[in-house]
Order: C-alpha cells, then sequence, then structure tokens
C-alpha cells in the first residue's frame, strides 16, 4: 500500500491554464505539507497543513491555494500557470505536527508549463 | 533564514569504497534529518537524529548529530550500486520548517 499517493505523476499544460493536484495519506498522520524541487533539485516548503488548519505558508504566488478537505487529504491548486512553474511538486506528511519532521513524501508530480 | 551547505555536490566513486558527506549550517538546529532521493521518486528518509553528538547506523550508513549542532555527517561503508542517488541533509530548529541542502549527487561505478 502506497503510503502518501499523489496524482498525476506526469501533467503538461499550457501556460494560463489552471491545474490541481491532489495528495493523499493512509499513514494516519496529522501533518501534511507541499514541496517544490526546482531543477537544480532543490526542495522548498511551500505549504503546510495541521489536522486540515494551514500553519505553514511560505512566501508563494497566490496563484497556488491548497485546500484539505480532510486530514489525509490535501490537494494543491495552481491558477493561470506561467513557464516558471515548471518543477516537481510533492506531497509530504508526517506525524510531528508542523514543522516537517520525519516526513514520509509522495513520487512527485513533474509540471511541464509550455 | 537558515540555510545549509551541503557537501560535495556530487561524487562518483568505485564500487565497495565508503562515501562521506556532510551539512553545515550557519544557526543552531535541534533535528538533523538525511533523506536519499532515487530518480523518479520522491526523498525516503534514511536516518533521523534529535540529540547532539547522537550516532546511529542503519545498515551500512552512519549518521551523526554534530556537537556544536550546527552539523551533521552520513557515511556509507562499503558501497554498491543501488547506492547511486540524492543524499538529501534537512535541518529544523525549534519550531521552524524543516530546510534541506542542495543535496549530494553520488554515483557508483561498478
Amino acid at each position: 500500500d502506497t503510503a502518501v499517493s499523489q496524482t498525476p505523476k506526469y501533467l503538461v499544460t499550457q501556460m494560463g491554464n489552471d491545474k490541481s493536484i491532489k495528495c493523499e495519506q493512509n499513514l494516519g498522520h496529522d501533518t501534511m505539507y507541499w514541496y517544490k524541487q526546482d531543477s537544480k533539485k532543490f526542495l522548498k516548503i511551500m505549504f503546510s497543513y495541521n489536522n486540515k488548519e494551514l500553519i505553514i505558508n511560505e512566501t508563494v504566488p497566490n496563484r497556488f491555494s491548497p485546500k484539505s478537505p480532510d486530514k489525509a487529504h490535501l490537494n494543491l491548486h495552481i491558477n493561470s500557470l506561467e513557464l516558471g512553474d515548471s518543477a516537481v511538486y510533492f506531497c509530504a506528511s508526517s506525524h510531528v505536527p508542523g514543522t516537517g519532521g520525519e516526513a514520509f513524501f509522495g513520487q512527485g508530480t513533474r509540471l511541464t508549463v509550455v | 533564514g537558515q540555510q545549509l551547505n551541503q557537501s560535495p555536490q556530487s561524487m562518483f566513486i568505485q564500487e565497495g569504497e565508503d562515501v562521506s558527506m556532510n551539512c553545515t549550517s550557519s544557526s543552531i538546529f535541534n533535528t538533523w534529518l538525511w533523506y536519499k532521493q532515487d530518480p523518479g521518486e520522491g526523498p525516503v528518509l534514511l536516518i533521523a537524529l534529535y540529540k547532539a553528538g547522537e550516532l546511529t547506523s542503519n545498515g551500512r550508513l552512519t549518521a551523526q548529530f554534530g556537537i556544536t549542532r550546527k552539523d551533521s555527517f552520513l557515511n556509507i561503508s562499503a558501497s554498491i550500486p543501488s547506492d547511486v542517488g540524492i543524499y538529501f541533509c534537512a535541518g529544523q530548529g525549534g519550531s521552524e520548517k524543516l530546510v534541506f541542502g542542495k543535496g549530494t549527487k553520488l554515483t557508483v561505478n561498478p
């Protein structure tokens, strides 16, 4: 069973479109995250939710909006996609609230904006 | 904000050799984590360290939390081809978010 699963694995879309990435974890964790990995493999946190409540919101354009319908799901919606949004987006979850300790990562969604 | 310096950026070694990589920080961390990322996959946690001076092993991997709380190293002994990947250190100070190093790309030649 996949612990943290995100869909789709690949997403190719045109500039200006709106897209969503879904994430689900079956680990019973209260905290979930979205990370962005750029072309140089640098990982940076974007958002963190604890039990459906937003607790970390990094300096991310407001075109990015996370939504957590319940503590097992954290989806990422991106409006008006730009070329610079191309990256790999990772969902993660942890039992340590808020800050990311011992996070379990999904397989990633490679977003390509053309 | 907190920054991590991870070195080396890349390593090319022969199978059977030992490997060492490290991370240093300009500020104190309470937790050090080491992750490995295979191509096309998400990072996987290898070792977690919670106490200054702590030395922890996971099979052929050994990691230490530096006494100053500003550094950590990861050693891999007797490397094998499946050790290939990118290794990330990550640190966390107090209630702040987890910060990742820029990764060490390891290539193992059979």
